[in-house]
């Protein structure tokens, strides 16, 4: 099946570590998302990417930036990770191309990640 | 700007109980709106969706129909499962401008007990 896959499903790091969080899609969607999930909160949106045309939400601290090399492939990397930077890391692709422009996000199984 | 507003949780019921999770939104236009299911220790995964008013999502036995003049998209189910423990969020997309974010219900808790 097509899918959107996240890679670890879960991460340890270090206070102050950088680390980063991989995603990818089979479903060659252009919208690319990264989301931050807390204790089973709704998912806060941090960037997206349509195509390589980067999205920040005003909200999301520097200490987050993402890349896109390509359109299979996203990367959230977390530059010096505090303790409140532990959560659920959610990828989401959606294809808003056409007539399928109202169709829903896809989401991965989401990277839980943790900090020493 | 846009909102989703849905009923609060925890929601516990019985096995075989019915189902039903309010939602509410406001949003200019005719959004798209989905309900999304997240079991324990996953990802979001779609339910249901709807596109305009009138229609109707269904799956797996939910269902939720997209009703305008109430600005509602309540999902229920007949006879819920123990497999149904979940956290449900009502969602919407914009239908105009930039219509790449989803806003998010802050999520209702369901447990189903055998």
């Amino acid at each position: 099946d097509a899918m959107v896959i996240q890679n670890p499903r879960y991460q340890v790091t270090q206070f102050g570590k950088p680390v980063t969080l991989s995603c990818s899609q089979t479903l060659n969607h252009n919208v690319m998302y990264w989301y931050q999930q807390k204790s089973s909160q709704a998912p806060k949106l941090l960037f997206h990417y349509y195509d390589k045309d980067f999205n920040n939400e005003a909200d999301t601290p520097d200490n987050f930036q993402s890349r896109r090399p390509n359109t299979s492939f996203c990367f959230l990397d977390i530059r010096s990770p505090g303790l409140g930077d532990a959560a659920m890391y959610l990828c989401a692709t959606r294809d808003p191309q056409g007539a399928r422009f109202r169709q829903p996000q896809h989401f991965g199984d989401g990277t839980r990640l943790s900090i020493l | 700007g846009n909102s989703v507003t849905q009923m609060e949780g925890p929601v516990t019921l019985s096995e075989e109980a019915f189902l039903t999770i309010n939602c509410t939104y406001t949003a200019t236009g005719y959004p798209s709106l989905f309900w999304y299911v997240q079991y324990p220790g996953e990802g979001l995964q779609l339910l249901l969706k709807a596109t305009k008013a009138d229609d109707k999502g269904s799956n797996k036995g939910f269902e939720a129909t997209y009703r305008k003049e109430t600005t509602s998209f309540h999902l229920e189910k007949g006879s819920v499962q123990v497999s149904d423990s979940a956290v449900y969020f009502c969602a919407l997309h914009p239908s105009g401008g930039s219509n790449y974010k989803l806003t998010f219900g802050k999520g209702t808790l369901l447990t189903v007990n055998p």
